[in-house]
């Protein structure tokens, strides 16, 4: 069974940083790329990251470019988040999602999710 | 960015009723689109890839149509476990995905 579960959210000042974590299990992890997917208090989704199988490879939404950095161990089977420089508007459910591929490209598995606010 | 616009972005409907959703691209995006279902509190859940195709587990009353710019999610007969917020996503732009704003299916 796929399971992906993150960590490591929670209350935060503007301007701080938070590292978040998701730990994968059920299907080999090194050949799937893997994201970041947030969703503000009562918006809509929004897609944050992506990391690559090796992790040589990484893409980041405008919003959060030059603040975040995705990063994967493929060792440990986890995929992280480092987030600097948080905003308010940074407030929000941050979901992991493996990426599947095939017939174009699909988050075919997300893990609950984990909160970030950011206030002061 | 390729832009995505759901309408309606609410609606009520009754139970056995049939709905639509649509979802619109500012720009071609062959079939690269995807259906998700999230219902309150918790993770989306892929229903549809590639416009058309149905993720293994979803019931047949779901089905997805379109190409191009425009596509359509359609439930046969909407069930009480339907009723959630359903969201479209672009693949054609992979790495720099996009989601429409939702369309939440509420109870008549």
């Amino acid at each position: 069974e796929v399971q992906l579960v993150e960590s490591g959210g929670g209350l935060v000042q503007p301007g701080a940083s938070l590292r978040l974590s998701c730990a994968a299990s059920g299907f080999t992890f090194n050949i799937y790329a893997m994201s970041w997917v947030r969703q503000a208090p009562g918006k809509g989704l929004e897609w944050v990251s992506t990391i690559t199988t090796s992790g040589g490879s990484t893409y980041y939404a405008d919003s959060v470019k030059g603040r975040f950095t995705i990063s994967r161990d493929n060792s440990k089977n986890m995929v992280y988040l480092q987030m600097s420089s948080l905003r308010a508007e940074d407030t929000a459910v941050y979901y992991c999602a493996k990426e599947n591929f095939g017939s174009g490209r699909n988050f075919d598995y997300w893990g609950q999710g984990t909160l970030v606010t950011v206030s002061s | 960015d390729i832009q995505m616009t759901q309408s309606p972005s609410s609606l009520s409907a009754s139970v056995g009723d049939r709905v639509t959703i649509t979802c619109r691209a500012s720009h071609s995006i062959s079939s690269y689109l995807n259906w998700y279902q999230q219902k309150p509190g918790e993770a989306p859940k892929l229903l549809i890839y590639a416009a058309s195709s149905l993720q293994s587990g979803v019931p047949s009353r779901f089905s997805g149509s379109g190409s191009g710019t425009d596509f359509t999610l359609t439930i046969s007969s909407l069930q009480h476990e339907d009723f959630a917020t359903y969201y479209c996503q672009q693949s054609y732009s992979a790495r720099a995905w996009t989601f429409g704003q939702g369309t939440k299916v509420e109870i008549k």
